[in-house]
């Protein structure tokens, strides 16, 4: 079975300072993907950044970065200088090879950046 | 732009009486995905299509039913709403492929009275 776990419900963070939000998960196939989604309170889901299995290398999409750790199973998102607008639920999911078109979802962690 | 459109944003309905909320896309993608989710919560997915291909998954109540008349429309179907069906239901798509991330749709909330 796939799962998803963010151990963080709640995190602060100074607005222009990095913060990283926790993620792991635990699949038994070898091939999978990993997402972030943004959530803000108006309640759509926004695509941030992906990372494969095979990827060696760590995704980087603008101020957002994934901290791919195989080994131990994690892929943790981090947003550099943080700004007011980052302030939102996020959410870890996974999509794994053998169950084909679902995506399992973390329970989410509410950031809220302070000015 | 390509994007995923759900309508109506918000909808309020009363105990028991019926209600359909739609979804359309124009990303052409082969999968399709309702969720339900309550507030602070992950989503929950109900039942996805892979084309007409329906998969419902097994803890989704049989009051919930779905429809795919083709690849760009979707509906949500609560025969009887009752007042823990309140949450936020979000539309999503996707190509096939385990790379491929989902797109998302605004979302309808809606409200049983």
């Amino acid at each position: 079975a796939q799962k998803i776990t963010q151990t963080q419900p709640g995190m602060f963070v100074q607005e222009k300072e990095a913060v990283t939000l926790d993620c792991t998960y635990d699949t038994s196939d070898q091939s999978y993907g990993l997402f972030w989604y943004k959530q803000p309170s108006s309640g759509e889901m926004i695509f941030l950044i992906y990372q494969g299995s095979y990827d060696e290398q760590n995704a980087t999409e603008g101020r957002y970065s994934l901290n791919f750790q195989k080994a131990r199973k994690s892929a943790n998102l981090v947003i550099s200088a943080s700004q007011l607008g980052d302030s939102a639920m996020y959410f870890c999911a996974m999509r794994a090879s053998n169950t084909g078109n679902q995506f399992y979802f973390g329970t989410g962690t509410s950031l809220t950046v302070i000015p | 732009d390509a994007m995923v459109i759900q309508n109506p944003r918000y909808q309020v309905t009363q105990f028991g009486k019926p209600v359909t909320l739609s979804c359309s896309q124009t990303l052409n993608h082969n999968v399709m995905y309702w969720y339900q989710q309550k507030s602070s919560q992950a989503p929950k997915l109900l039942f996805h299509y892979y084309d007409k291909d329906f998969n419902n998954e097994a803890d989704t109540p049989d009051n919930f039913q779905s429809r795919r008349p083709n690849t760009s429309f979707c509906f949500l179907d609560i025969r009887s709403p009752g007042l823990g069906d309140a949450a936020m239901y979000l539309c999503a798509t996707s190509s096939p492929g385990t790379y491929n991330e989902q797109f998302f749709g605004p979302g309808t909330r809606l409200t049983v009275l």
